[in-house]
């Protein structure tokens, strides 16, 4: 079945370290994203990428990384510069007609003490 | 600037009452699209409707009807008979349609429904 797999669902680090999370689709899509859910305030866009090896901020870039060195993936690393990481993140993708819909995968809950 | 507000946080109703979600948003532009997704608890994010701007005719699929009036600049969402199963988060967005950043969506802060049997 074609989809989006988000690894791990659950993600405890201590504070200062890095982590990645993992975001893989197998619909052939060409646009992914990586928003960031926290309560009360929806979705945030932190980066997204149109294409393979080109990918851009959002709105709340500061603190994170990204790669899309291929297209079935787009990793996100939070950085030990982020200063509030703890939060529900959220991977989609879409086919990068516009304004085609997005699919999402089933978030990483990351937890940051 | 772009911005979509869900005024509803919560709204709880027993089974088999009818129920709106509100949606009203902000817009410069002419050309854009509205979408309404449906989170569960298992976390993803769920498309159920996109509608462009020049397309104001009101939609119906099963249980699900939404009213878009742009005199108003509202996307309402309407469950008749809710179900258990329709308890959720569901989102409204935006996307404007210009260049390259066209696929870039702007939530509300969602509205939780609880459906009590």
């Amino acid at each position: 079945d074609g989809g989006i797999t988000q690894s791990p669902k659950y993600l405890f680090r201590k504070e200062g370290q890095n982590v990645t999370l993992s975001c893989e689709q197998n619909l052939n899509h060409d646009a992914m994203y990586w928003y960031r859910q926290d309560p009360g305030q929806g979705l945030r866009l932190i980066y997204y990428s149109q294409i393979v090896n080109d990918f851009q901020k959002g709105d709340i870039a500061e603190g994170y990384s990204v790669s899309r060195e291929k297209k079935e993936s787009f990793p996100l690393t939070v950085t030990s510069a982020q200063k509030n990481p703890t939060a529900f993140y959220l991977c989609a993708s879409s086919s990068g007609t516009h304004n085609s819909p997005l699919h999402f995968g089933n978030g990483t809950r990351l937890t940051v003490t | 600037a772009q911005k979509v507000t869900q005024a509803q946080t919560e709204i709880s109703v027993v089974e088999k009452e009818d129920v709106t979600l509100d949606c009203v948003y902000e817009t410069r532009d002419t050309t854009y699209y509205l979408f309404w997704y449906k989170q569960p608890p298992s976390g993803e994010l769920v498309f159920l409707i996109r509608r462009n701007s020049f397309d104001e005719q009101n939609e119906i699929s099963g249980r699900y009807s939404w009213n878009f009036q742009k005199s108003t600049s509202s996307f309402n969402f309407t469950i008749t008979a809710s179900q258990v199963v329709d308890s959720a988060v569901y989102f409204c967005a935006l996307s404007e349609e210009q260049g390259w950043d066209t696929d870039k969506l702007i939530f509300g802060t969602g509205t939780r429904l609880q459906v009590f049997p």
